[in-house]
């Protein structure tokens, strides 16, 4: 299995809602990412996490909050969040952060009214 | 701080030339990436180039680093309406990890007939 899956591939939330995405691998990973992607941008680090611990937070604010239950699996749980949180969000892994590359995942169009 | 700065960040082509992108950084680094996307999609890995004179061809896309020069290259061989796509390059400063990862701001490919 050499692929980085995310689900679901599209959310709609209110700003009251709460919601989760959900990113898997099964390389045996032991670095997991997650980026935010506005509309015609690069993409943005949010959050890195090394062997299950979270080794980065890039000033990431509060209403989104990480998980990574084990080594395959990653989430990002959503809360109260402001309709400029509308982006497309990666989940990316690589074998170690000194690897060489990050595999990217579909992604998840997040859409917030 | 490490930047990333791609030239030109807006590209129309008709099929069947040839044309260069540019990607120049600003700091030390030995792994510079390419990624191609396509609207509403995630990034596909096209190019790992990992030391100086690297150079790497796939289709009609080659790239290669100078890192000397702190310079990229991913120059595109008779373009096809397919090639079209935002194309990213992305560098990890020298002895940083996979959480550096630093984006360009991308180059907006468009092939004509």
């Amino acid at each position: 299995d050499t692929e980085v899956t995310q689900t679901p591939k599209h959310l709609v939330m209110g700003m009251t809602n709460k919601k989760s995405l959900k990113c898997e691998q099964h390389m045996g990973h032991r670095a997991m990412y997650w980026y935010k992607q506005k509309a015609k941008k690069p993409p943005e680090l949010m959050f890195v996490y090394s062997y299950e611990k979270l080794s980065i937070n890039e000033s990431v604010p509060s209403r989104f909050s990480p998980e990574c239950p084990n080594s395959s699996l990653l989430n990002l749980h959503l809360h109260a969040l402001q309709p400029e949180d509308s982006a497309l969000y990666l989940c990316a892994s690589s074998l170690t952060d000194r690897a060489y590359e990050q595999y990217f995942g579909p992604g998840t169009r997040l859409t917030v009214t | 701080e490490l930047k990333v700065e791609q030239n030109p960040l807006f590209l129309s082509m008709q099929e069947g030339k040839n044309y260069t992108i540019y990607c120049n950084y600003s700091t030390t680094s030995d792994r510079l990436y390419w990624y191609r996307q396509d609207p509403g999609k995630s990034l596909e890995s096209l190019f790992v180039l990992l030391s100086n004179g690297a150079v790497k061809q796939e289709g009609r896309l080659m790239a290669s680093l100078d890192t000397k020069a702190r310079l990229s290259t991913l120059h595109i061989t008779a373009a096809v309406h397919d090639l079209s796509a935002t194309y990213f390059c992305a560098v990890v400063p020298y002895g940083g990890s996979q959480g550096n990862l630093i984006f360009g701001k991308g180059t907006k490919l468009s092939v004509k007939p």
